[in-house]
């Protein structure tokens, strides 16, 4: 069973260009969760998400930033005309169950880095 | 929603001796705290947890401790060794939702 994979792990972006951020999910795992991590800090809380719906966004920006968990696919973490302070590295973690019963599993991480 | 305060930020200990991170969190309906572990250019990786049902869990040379009324977790990790420097977090579930990260540890074995 392979874990939650994150793809591309890097991604350099000039301003104002978009950045696309994929995750799979574990297999049998429902529950998608995004987070920011900026150099030397901790894990922020941006989105959850369940497929195809949005459960709590409220770690994320309102201008810029959007998620998606499609029925078929990866869960996508879109970012708008990107600036010099969205350089961070961004995690994915899945779960099968919702966060209090279980453990969630993270991804390796894409980094990005806007130039 | 949860708040999770996490201390220290940085802890230096020597190969051998014992190492202790502690949590405090805000929401008491919160039944659930798992400890990460992060390695540089890695993910978080689960390394213990514990829910609220008991008071202390072990596995080998790490133990977490629950305290349910004063609302603080605690990490304990034995016989340290080199391999166990790293970033550690402590979580705590936001209701119905995420989980919440303290700030992290950065522990730092010497031999």
């Amino acid at each position: 069973n392979a874990g939650v994979m994150q793809n591309p792990r890097h991604l350099v972006r000039r301003r104002g260009q978009e950045a696309r951020l994929r995750c799979s999910p574990m297999k049998g795992h429902s529950h998608v969760y995004w987070y920011r991590q900026l150099p030397e800090e901790g894990l922020k809380f941006m989105v959850y998400l369940q497929k195809e719906n949005i459960i709590d966004e409220s770690g994320m920006p309102k201008e810029r930033f959007s998620a998606e968990f499609p029925k078929e696919g990866p869960s996508i973490l879109r970012i708008q005309q990107v600036v010099r302070g969205d350089s961070a590295a961004y995690f994915c973690a899945s779960s099968p169950l919702a966060p209090e019963g279980t453990e969630a599993f993270f991804g390796q991480g894409t980094r990005l880095t806007v130039v | 929603g949860e708040n999770v305060e996490q201390h220290p930020s940085t802890l230096s200990v020597q190969e051998g001796d014992s190492a202790v991170i502690k949590c405090t969190y805000s929401d008491s309906a919160s039944n659930y705290f798992p400890w990460y572990k992060q390695e540089l250019g890695k993910g978080p990786q689960l390394i213990i947890d514990i829910r609220s049902n008991v008071g202390e869990k072990k596995d080998q040379r790490i133990a977490v401790t629950l305290n349910k009324t004063a609302k603080h977790f605690s990490l304990h990790i034995t016989e340290t060794q080199p391999e166990d420097s790293a970033v550690y977090f402590c979580a705590a579930p936001k209701a119905g939702t995420a989980l919440i990260f303290g700030k992290g540890t950065t522990l730092s074995v010497s031999s």
